[in-house]
Parts: C-alpha cells; sequence; structure tokens
C-alpha cells in the first residue's frame, strides 16, 4: 500500500532558477498539506486543500510560492524565482476526510530536500 | 488561539532509562492529542494519538494521557533503546484538518 509519495527526493538548483516539487497523497484521502521544515524555524505549514481547493495559504512565505492541486491524486509546489533561503526539506502530507473516524491522521510523505545555490 | 509547547531538547539518555518528553497545548474546545516521531531522513510517523480527555494512546512502548485539566500530553516511555532516537513532535488537531505542531525535541538514546 504506497504512502504519500514525492518527488523528487533531492533538488540542487541556483538562486533565480524555477523549483517544482511534486506530491502524490494517497488514495481516498480528500486533504493534502505541504510544510517546510527547517532547523532554524521548525515544521511550517505552508499550505493545505481539502477537495482539490486550497482552504488557507496564509503559510505560505511570499508570492514567490504557489501551489496548484488540479486533481485527487496530484499537487505542486512551485518556487520562482528560489532563493537560497528557501533551502529546506519540503513535505507533503494527507488525510481522510475529517468527519471519518480516522481523518485526524495526517501522513507524511518522505520529503523534498532542496538546495538553493 | 491553537498552539503547542514541547519541551526544549536536545535530551541524551543511556539506554534503558525512563524517557518523558513535556507537552501542553492551548486550544479552545476539544482537540485531539497526537505524537509524531521522524527518524533522520525521513518524514514524520504517527506515533501516538487520542482523541478525547482521560484517553491513553500507546504504542512501541510509549505512552501520553490526554489531561484535559492540566491541558497536557506528555510522552513517556519506561526503557528507552537506541532505535528511540529520534525527534518527537507534539500535535494537536482541531476543527478541519488543520494541525498544529510543537517544534520538535530531539532525543539521543547512547548505548
Amino acid at each position: 500500500d504506497a504512502g504519500v509519495i514525492q518527488s523528487p527526493r533531492h533538488e540542487v538548483t541556483e538562486m533565480g532558477q524555477e523549483v517544482t516539487l511534486r506530491c502524490k497523497p494517497i488514495s481516498g484521502h480528500n486533504s493534502l498539506f505541504w510544510y517546510r521544515q527547517t532547523m532554524m524555524r521548525g515544521l511550517e505549514l505552508l499550505i493545505y486543500f481539502n477537495n482539490n481547493v486550497p482552504i488557507d495559504d496564509s503559510g505560505m512565505p511570499e508570492d514567490r510560492f504557489s501551489a496548484k492541486m488540479p486533481n485527487a491524486s496530484f499537487s505542486t509546489l512551485k518556487i520562482q524565482p528560489s532563493e537560497p533561503r528557501d533551502s529546506a526539506v519540503y513535505f507533503c502530507a494527507s488525510s481522510l476526510p475529517s468527519g471519518s473516524s480516522l481523518g485526524d491522521t495526517q501522513y507524511f510523505g518522505p520529503g523534498t530536500r532542496l538546495t538553493v545555490l | 488561539g491553537n498552539s503547542v509547547t514541547q519541551m526544549e531538547g536536545p535530551v541524551t539518555l543511556s539506554e534503558e532509562a525512563f524517557l518523558t518528553i513535556n507537552c501542553t497545548y492551548t486550544a479552545t474546545g476539544y482537540p485531539s492529542l497526537f505524537w509524531y516521531v521522524q527518524y533522520p531522513g525521513e518524514g514524520l510517523q504517527l506515533l501516538l494519538k487520542a482523541t478525547k480527555a482521560d484517553d491513553k494512546g500507546s504504542n512501541k512502548g510509549f505512552e501520553a494521557t490526554y489531561r484535559k485539566e492540566t491541558t497536557s500530553f506528555h510522552l513517556e516511555k519506561g526503557s528507552v533503546q537506541v532505535s528511540d532516537s529520534a525527534v518527537y513532535f507534539c500535535a494537536l488537531r482541531r476543527t478541519g484538518n488543520q494541525f498544529y505542531f510543537g517544534t520538535g525535541t530531539s532525543l539521543t538514546v547512547i548505548p
């Protein structure tokens, strides 16, 4: 049973380049979350979707960041242009509907380690 | 608002020592409470959870009891192993599906 899938696992890019991170949630999960983890700031929620609709994007750092969820099985997080301070591990997580008995557990992907030079 | 405060790390223990990682929360109503664990190079994994007051979550020898009167959800294990070395996150879920995570506590267990 596949968990949350993220790609790439590692990304090294140069400042100014566009970066696209990808996530495939667990089948049947209707909520999807993007987090960023750094030593300085810990785990930060960037944005989350319910039924492919963005619900709260208040954690998105600035206009350089954008996220989409075109369908229930795919989401992207894009950074354009990237900056060295964007270097972090980016996690995607998914969960079942909040009303279900298991809907209160988030399942995390393995993360994408982004390095911007 | 909703928030989680957990003890600062890092924590270093000898194998077979007793572990406590403190977690307190602020929330309106009745949140669900969680402990997640992150092993090096991996994503967060659910360790245990409790959904109402006085519930005890347990898994792999770890336990935590939902204490509404003290708004706490402390993680305990009676005898830690080297393989328990990881970062532990306390979290709460209030309404909807949004989670609030603590800052994480790094645990190192030495043989």
